[in-house]
């Protein structure tokens, strides 16, 4: 099946500070892909929609300026979890799928921990 | 956007038996397909098991079955044979184009 690397896998760093989360679509092109947040023990919550060469698409509720989202080629996708609190500690996904209404390949995860 | 229920936050199953994993699902597509996914304590998504709304048959792969109703507009998930390595997090999801919507999952913990 198609890859999806998402790095890093975890990651640790001071309350206030910026961190930046890759995933990159290792077989395919993908002009969107998915970013996905998830607390312990429950379900995956969808955070916002990136789009290659184009603005994301945020669900409701998600701070735009604190989770900045770039899609600047059609294998990468960042997201950037701007000036991060302890609140913010979560577990973040992304998948992406080599065509329409297929399975969804996702990242490894990465946990992120606010100190 | 789709709504997707898992009623069951929590199963035991003892090794080698088989287990029923509830998904019932609201949706107004005409066409659509349903997806399981496990997720094992690494946090990885694992691709499970699909079936259409169309299709005539329940999917099966490998020890892992789909109980399609689609009139109850239900599709639980069948582990047969049950081994350690199943214990996991199991969510059933619908896409709408490339966008999944997940139910709450079901945590799956196979005794020995």
């Amino acid at each position: 099946g198609a890859v999806v690397s998402q790095h890093p896998s975890w990651v640790i760093c001071k309350s206030g500070t910026s961190v930046k989360i890759e995933c990159r679509s290792l077989d395919f092109q993908a002009t969107t892909m998915f970013w996905y947040r998830q607390f312990p023990k429950q379900s995956l919550m969808l955070m916002a929609t990136s789009n290659e060469g184009s603005k994301a698409t945020y669900e409701q509720g998600v701070e735009k300026d604190k989770f900045l989202i770039n899609h600047a080629s059609l294998t990468l996708s960042t997201l950037t979890v701007t000036s991060a609190h302890p609140e913010d500690s979560s577990f973040y996904i992304c998948s992406a799928s080599p065509s329409l209404n297929t399975e969804a390949f996702f990242g490894q995860g990465t946990r992120l921990t606010v100190v | 956007a789709q709504k997707i229920t898992q009623t069951q936050p929590g199963m035991f199953v003892q090794e080698k038996e088989a287990v029923t994993l509830d998904c019932t699902y609201d949706t107004s597509d005409p066409s659509y397909g349903l997806f399981w996914y496990k997720q094992p304590s690494s946090g990885e998504m694992i691709f499970l098991i699909y079936q259409g709304s169309y299709d005539q048959q329940n999917a099966t792969e490998g020890r892992y079955s789909l109980n399609f109703q689609k009139a109850r507009k239900s599709a639980n998930l069948v582990i047969s044979a049950s081994q350690l390595g199943d214990s996991a997090m199991y969510f059933c999801a619908i896409p709408t184009g490339n966008q999944f919507y997940f139910g709450t999952g079901t945590s799956l913990t196979v005794i020995p």
